[in-house]
């Protein structure tokens, strides 16, 4: 079975603050994920990664950064925390060929005060 | 018109109802498809995996895909109250490699 593990399943952090969120995967995956989740927004992609160094913007990367240095460890970094950024966030990976379907971590509930 | 639809519910139902949830899409290109169960204060957990037309049956599951009407259902036979979660459609099309592209989810309550 694929495992994702989020470091964090909560963290409070304060505004202004720099944030690291964990993610690893023990699947030796090729593509790795982050997304956050809203009420009535579903899940929007922030970033993601095909492989080791390389990373790609998703649809809302503004106030976000990542950092893959390994293959099995994808970072997500907000460099300033804000109010906005309370969410639930949740790291994904899959396996190269694009015909396989994304497996997800249990998710860290961040709250920025 | 957004590129996946998905009524958000909440749907209640009794324990042994059939469920029947659904997605419409707009991009043609859409070949894979996914739906995802996810549990309250939990990541979501794959449930079915299809690619392009047809339907495929897993124990009390079915996943159906209709691509000429770009709609996307799941049906769940006896609904149980551990069945109760967020149902998340996802879908991709092969050009845009591995990125999905989520329903906003349905929220299912099923009560014994």
């Amino acid at each position: 079975d694929v495992k994702v593990t989020q470091s964090s399943r909560y963290l409070v952090k304060r505004t202004g603050e720099k944030v690291f969120l964990e993610c690893v995967q023990d699947m030796d995956h090729e593509n790795m994920f982050w997304y956050r989740q809203d009420p009535g927004l579903g899940l929007r992609l922030i970033y993601f990664s095909y492989d080791v160094k390389m990373k790609e913007k998703g649809d809302i990367p503004e106030g976000y950064s990542v950092s893959r240095e390994k293959k099995e460890r994808f970072s997500l970094i907000l460099e300033s925390a804000s109010t906005n950024q309370t969410s639930m966030y949740l790291c994904a990976s899959l396996t190269g060929p694009s015909n396989q379907p994304q497996h997800f971590g249990d998710g860290t509930r961040l709250s920025i005060l | 018109q957004k590129e996946v639809e998905q009524d958000p519910g909440p749907l209640s139902v009794p324990e042994g109802a059939i469920v029947s949830l659904n997605c419409t899409y707009s991009n043609s290109a859409f070949q894979y498809f996914m739906w995802y169960r996810q549990y309250s204060r939990k990541g979501p957990e794959l449930l079915m995996y299809t690619y392009s037309s047809g339907n495929k049956e897993d124990g009390r599951f079915t996943a159906q895909v209709d691509k000429s009407s770009k709609y996307i259902s799941l049906f769940i036979r006896d609904s149980q109250p551990s069945d109760s979660a967020t149902y998340l459609c996802a879908m991709r099309s092969y050009q845009a490699g591995t990125a999905l592209i989520f329903g906003k989810g349905t929220t299912l309550s099923v009560s014994s």
